[in-house]
């Protein structure tokens, strides 16, 4: 099976623009979540979806938004990008088989540098 | 709120040392704790997985063990290699959905 995969790999931004990342999830999997990755706050949960809605919503200001398709595949938008938003994005899926007891798998990020 | 203490932050050892990474939380009522690693720059590889009703996991020279009622868990690792240089992190899913709190990590450097 095909692992989590994410586009870009790499993005390079000015402040204020907006930018638009992608993940696919292991075929199957239905919940994707994402997370922020910086050196100061490490790894910090965004949200994940499942089923198409937004399940679980970390304490990132309203910037920060995300969507999920029919076919599981989801896209996170930052709007009016500030230089505190460069970082590492990860997405990770799980097959949600019962309820919090699944493995999450983690793709290989976007990395965000904003100028 | 759920907080993840790793120690110690950096750790450098001699190829072939049998090593103990710790991690606590705060919040004893979880559903599962996973440990990763994650190589510079790259994502995170999943290691072991262990649901709060269990009390260890092992994968080839890795075991994970978990002590729920004193907000513990520990990751050894037999007959380090310099190949298992990496930064090793521990999350707590509190959630029935999937919502991981990280430790800090542990920054892990094996000599050869």
């Amino acid at each position: 099976k095909a692992g989590v995969t994410q586009t870009p790999r790499y993005l390079i931004k000015t402040r204020g623009q907006q930018v638009t990342l992608s993940c696919s999830p292991i075929s199957g999997h239905r919940s994707v979540s994402w997370y922020q990755q910086t050196p100061g706050q490490g790894l910090q949960f965004l949200f994940e979806y499942f089923s198409e809605t937004q399940r679980n919503k970390g304490n990132f200001p309203g910037r920060f938004s995300g969507r999920q398709f029919s076919n599981s595949r989801s896209e996170m938008n930052v709007s009016t990008l500030e230089l505190g938003d460069s970082a590492l994005y990860l997405c990770a899926s799980s097959a949600e088989r019962l309820a919090g007891v699944d493995e999450q798998f983690f793709g290989p990020g976007t990395r965000l540098t904003v100028l | 709120k759920q907080e993840v203490t790793q120690i110690p932050a950096a750790l450098s050892v001699p190829e072939g040392e049998n090593l103990v990474l710790n991690c606590s939380f705060t919040d004893s009522a979880i559903y599962n704790l996973q440990w990763f690693r994650q190589d510079p720059g790259k994502g995170l590889t999943s290691l072991l997985l262990i649901q709060s009703s269990q009390r260890e996991q092992t994968s080839g020279r890795l075991n994970a063990s978990l002590d729920k009622s004193s907000g513990r868990s520990t990751l050894y690792i037999a007959a380090s290699q310099p190949g298992d240089s990496a930064t090793y992190l521990c999350a707590v899913n509190n959630n029935a959905g999937n919502m991981l709190t990280f430790g800090g990590g542990t920054r892990l450097m094996v000599k050869p």
